[in-house]
């Protein structure tokens, strides 16, 4: 069935270096896409998100990049804090109005 | 900063008992969602309720579940008959439109035993 995915499980930078998460997506009918966060112990948490009408979206130090062409989606974080360790979610609303959510990436911020 | 808050924090039941699992959304939200996290996996959608009524689910989301808005601001998901596998974290989710942010809870730690 179509899913959404992730090239990477596992991403460990520098504090100080920017990161990208990446993330596969199979479903051409999606037209909304978020990236959650999720700390041990909470529940995701809203970061960005970008409608398929768009290719590039800017928050305050992310960015989200969506290629339609290849569906694919990316995460940057720019100048990675240790406070931005956590699992990052791509999820994908379909057709059917519900979130469809990636394996995740766990993000490690070394100081 | 207006929360999805959901209670409890943790649940444990015995296999075979019924559980609810309580969610108040976001006040002014119309649409709310349950999902599921088994431990170390992906978080999977449960339900969206909409105007009273279900208006989508997923496979997993079988006669064992049900979900109601028994007044103006809780949400519940009940298991009517809990199985060993549906241990996982729950959480609840609200967004003000369907085609909106969809905000989580802190989520509920089912552990059945």
């Amino acid at each position: 069935g179509e899913n959404v995915g992730l090239h990477l499980p596992t991403l460990s930078v520098q504090e100080g270096d920017n990161s990208i998460i990446n993330c596969a997506y199979s479903n051409s009918a999606s037209d909304y896409f978020i990236w959650y966060k999720q700390e041990s112990g909470k529940g995701p948490q809203f970061i960005i998100d970008i409608r398929s009408n768009m290719d590039k979206r800017q928050g305050q130090r992310v960015t989200v990049l969506l290629n339609k062409t290849v569906k694919h989606l990316s995460l940057q974080i720019a100048a990675t804090q240790p406070g931005d360790s956590a699992v990052y979610f791509c999820a994908e609303r379909g057709g059917n109005n519900d979130m469809r959510f990636g394996a995740g990436t766990r993000l490690t911020v070394k100081p | 900063e207006p929360e999805v808050t959901q209670t409890p924090s943790h649940q444990v039941t015995q296999m075979g008992q019924e559980v609810i699992l309580r969610c108040v959304p976001i006040s002014n939200h119309l649409y709310f969602y349950w999902y599921r996290q088994i431990l170390g996996q992906k978080v999977e959608f449960l339900v969206s309720f909409y105007n009273n009524e279900i208006s989508e689910k997923s496979e997993i989301f079988d006669d064992q579940f049900s979900v109601e808005r028994p007044d103006g601001s809780n949400f519940t998901l009940k298991i009517r008959s809990t199985k060993l596998e549906d241990s996982a974290m729950y959480f609840c989710a609200s967004s003000n439109d369907a085609k909106n942010i969809q905000y989580f809870g802190a989520g509920t730690r089912l552990s059945v035993l």
